[in-house]
């Protein structure tokens, strides 16, 4: 089946500071979603981006489909930021099966 | 427009007992998904239900199962409950199969002692 890698898998931030995550996937995808986990465990969606690129303020994101790689950007990053970073991609099996990466679990300090 | 929502918030039960985890879909969206997250990884597809059929599973076993009602609210049961069953215990809603946007609720975090 199709897998999902994501980098880094941690990464510490000063408030203030850029980064930016990358999501690698194995095979052809028709959806690619973003998603911020809080540290109460609900799952808030940032990007619906099967390519192309969207910003929605501080975050942008690019999905290149044909060299399968997604890309995150957090800009002027805030202590709210913190949390896990998931991407996720369709199984293509009829169903709406999503197959997470382990994702990036960002710290940003004050 | 109301999001999704699922109860109980969290749970504890002792191993060998039945639990049932409740979810409603996102207003509009027909298709409910359960997923079930370990502490530290990503979410685990379970099964998906689309007009009151379950239409997509995991690799998880008949001990898993699930309902959805009319008004596509779902329930997930689970049966003869381990140790490994502990999770966070995730819904997903959406106007259909692939490639639709999928919507997550808050979560049920079940404890299995």
């Amino acid at each position: 089946g199709i897998q999902v890698e994501q980098s880094p898998p941690d990464l510490i931030l000063q408030e203030g500071a850029n980064s930016t995550l990358r999501c690698n996937f194995s095979d052809s995808v028709n959806n690619l979603q973003w998603f911020h986990q809080n540290p109460w465990g609900q799952l808030i969606n940032l990007f619906y981006i099967p390519s192309g690129t969207k910003q929605n303020g501080r975050l942008s994101a690019t999905t290149v489909a044909t060299e399968r790689y997604s890309l995150l950007y957090i800009s002027s990053s805030q202590t709210t930021d913190s949390g896990v970073y998931f991407c996720a991609v369709p199984f293509l099996g009829g169903y709406n099966k999503l197959i997470f990466g382990a994702g990036t679990r960002l710290a940003v300090h004050p | 427009e109301t999001g999704v929502t699922q109860s109980p918030t969290h749970l504890i039960k002792t191993r060998g007992q039945q639990v049932t985890l409740r979810c409603s879909s996102q207003s509009g969206h027909n298709t409910v998904s359960w997923y079930q997250q370990a502490l530290g990884q990503g979410p685990q597809f379970i099964f998906q239900y689309y007009r009151e059929e379950e239409n997509g599973r995991g690799n998880f076993p008949p001990r898993f199962s699930g309902l959805q009602f009319p008004n596509y609210s779902s329930e997930l049961n689970v049966n003869a409950l381990e140790l490994d069953d502990s999770a966070l215990y995730l819904c997903a809603s959406s106007l259909g199969g692939s490639p639709y946007e999928q919507y997550f609720g808050p979560g049920t975090r079940l404890t299995v002692t």
